[in-house]
């Protein structure tokens, strides 16, 4: 069964504070992994995508990583701001499955002054 | 653009009531999609459009739950009769999904219908 696991559910930093989300998964075979930022009230949006040959990609101050031989992923938030309190989202789509994405249960950031 | 737009943003119905939720996709995109999102997790696929056809209905409830998309465009998203435990947001997203460009098949998503059941 394809899954994806995100951790922590939950995390509490200072604003200026760097941090990091971790993401597991099970999808196969894989094809891209995206991650998502879903700020209270609306819904998700794309941070970034990665195939299989990219081990790192940045938007901004997040960078997101990814071990396809392990099925490992994280996003770092860098110099983190208040703006970043939101939920992040990791989904993975197999390759040969039409459309079908599989999404994790996102981790809930919450950045304090 | 637009985006993808929902309504209602929310609603508030009794148990056994129907509800119906509208999304108009982002022009151009072959590909819509209804989630249902509860508190703390990630969004649950109830059903996924490809053009007019649903491909991939195997989540949604079919005893209560119903949808349809006009002409390949606008989608209803209908619970009759709802239930204390459909209390979610109901996500609506788009996408143009083309094979072997995964860039261009990346989800945009509406802001989201939040219904609460009493």
């Amino acid at each position: 069964k394809n899954q994806v696991e995100q951790s922590p559910q939950s995390l509490i930093i200072l604003e200026g504070k760097n941090c990091t989300l971790q993401c597991n998964y099970t999808v196969s075979p894989f094809s891209n992994l995206r991650w998502y930022k879903q700020d209270t009230g609306r819904g998700p949006v794309s941070l970034t995508i990665m195939t299989f040959s990219e081990n790192t990609k940045s938007n901004g101050r997040y960078t997101a990583t990814l071990d396809a031989d392990t099925k490992q992923s994280s996003l770092h938030i860098t110099a983190s701001q208040l703006s970043d309190s939101a939920s992040y989202i990791c989904v993975v789509s197999a390759v040969n499955a039409g459309n079908m994405l599989t999404f994790g249960g996102g981790t809930r950031l919450m950045v304090k002054p | 653009e637009a985006g993808v737009v929902q309504s209602p943003r929310y609603k508030i119905i009794e148990k056994k009531q129907p509800v119906a939720f509208w999304c108009n996709p982002i022009s151009g995109h072959n590909t819509l999609y209804w989630y249902r999102q509860n508190l703390g997790q990630g969004p649950e696929l109830l059903i996924r459009y490809e053009n007019e056809e649903a491909v991939d209905d195997s989540q949604l409830p079919k005893d209560r739950f119903s949808a349809e998309r006009l002409k390949g465009v606008d989608s209803t998203l209908k619970i009759q009769p709802a239930e204390l435990g459909d209390s979610a947001v109901y996500l609506c997203a788009s996408s143009f999904f083309g094979v072997g460009s995964p860039g261009a098949n990346v989800l945009t998503f509406g802001a989201g219908s939040r219904l609460t059941v009493l």
